[in-house]
C-alpha cells in the first residue's frame, strides 16, 4: 500500500467547474507538497502546507493534519489547468513541526490526471 | 533568471558505460535532490543533500551516486547504467526546511530522459 494515496486518479470536467483533488497519507508528515506537472513534462511548485490552509489566485490547498489529508481545489477552472497534480509528503512528527522543519525526504503520491473541456 | 539547469536533456546509452547529470542552481539555495519518475509508479527520490558535503539516501539510491562539493552544483552519477535506470530524473533546489519561512518551495529543472540500451 503506498503511503500517498491520490484520488481521483483521472478527472475530466467542464470549464468553469468547480475541482477537488485529494490526498490521504498514512506516516507522520513535517509538510505537505502539492506540484502541477504540465503536459510538456515540467514541474512546478504550487503549494507546501504543514498546517492550515494557503490560497493562490483560484488555488487552495487545504490540509488536515489529525485526518492525515489534504485538498487541492481549483475554482473557475480554465483548460490551461489541464495536467497531472501531485501531492508529496515530507516525512516527519510533530517535533519537526514544532520546530518548523520541513522538506529532506519526500514521498509522492502517483498524481492526478485532471483535464478540463472547454 | 531563476533557475535550475538540468544538462543533458536527452541521453541514450549503453550498459555499463559510465554518465553523469548535472543539475546547477543560481539561487543560492541550500537543498538539492533528484527524482525519478516512471510511468505508474510517480516520483521517487533518489538522494538529496541539505548543504555542501552532506548527502543522503532517498528511496532508491541503488545504481547511483551524487556528490555536492559546490552549493550551486548537485551531480547524478550513473556509474554502470542498466537498462532499468531508463527513467526521466529531476533535479529541484529549495531554500530549506524552514517552514517559519516557507522556504521549502520546490523549485524543479526541466528533466533529463535517460535511456539505457
Amino acid at each position: 500500500k503506498n503511503e500517498v494515496e491520490q484520488s481521483p486518479q483521472n478527472l475530466t470536467a467542464q470549464e468553469g467547474e468547480f475541482i477537488t483533488i485529494n490526498c490521504s497519507y498514512s506516516v507522520g508528515i513535517s509538510a505537505l507538497h502539492w506540484l502541477q506537472q504540465h503536459p510538456g513534462g515540467g514541474i512546478v511548485s504550487l503549494f507546501m502546507l504543514s498546517s492550515g490552509k494557503k490560497k493562490h489566485g483560484r488555488l487552495i490547498a487545504t490540509i488536515n493534519i489529525q485526518e492525515k489529508h489534504s485538498s487541492l481545489h481549483i475554482t473557475a477552472s480554465h483548460p490551461r489547468d489541464s495536467a497531472v497534480y501531485i501531492c508529496a509528503v515530507s516525512m516527519g512528527n510533530e517535533l519537526q513541526v514544532k520546530t518548523n522543519f520541513g522538506n529532506e525526504k519526500l514521498t509522492f503520491g502517483t498524481g492526478t490526471r485532471l483535464t478540463i473541456i472547454p | 533568471e531563476a533557475q535550475v539547469t538540468q544538462n543533458p536533456r536527452y541521453l541514450i546509452t549503453v550498459t555499463g558505460k559510465k554518465l553523469t547529470v548535472t543539475c546547477s542552481q543560481n539561487m543560492n539555495h541550500e537543498y538539492m535532490s533528484w527524482y525519478r519518475q516512471d510511468p505508474g509508479l510517480g516520483l521517487r527520490q533518489i538522494y538529496y543533500s541539505m548543504n555542501v558535503e552532506v548527502t543522503d539516501k532517498g528511496d532508491v539510491p541503488e545504481g547511483y551516486k551524487v556528490s555536492r562539493k559546490e552549493k550551486r552544483n548537485f551531480p547524478l552519477i550513473l556509474e554502470s547504467p542498466s537498462p532499468n535506470q531508463t527513467s526521466l530524473y529531476f533535479c529541484a533546489s529549495s531554500l530549506g526546511p524552514d517552514l517559519r519561512e516557507d522556504t521549502g518551495e520546490l523549485f524543479f529543472g526541466e528533466g533529463s530522459r535517460l535511456t539505457v540500451l
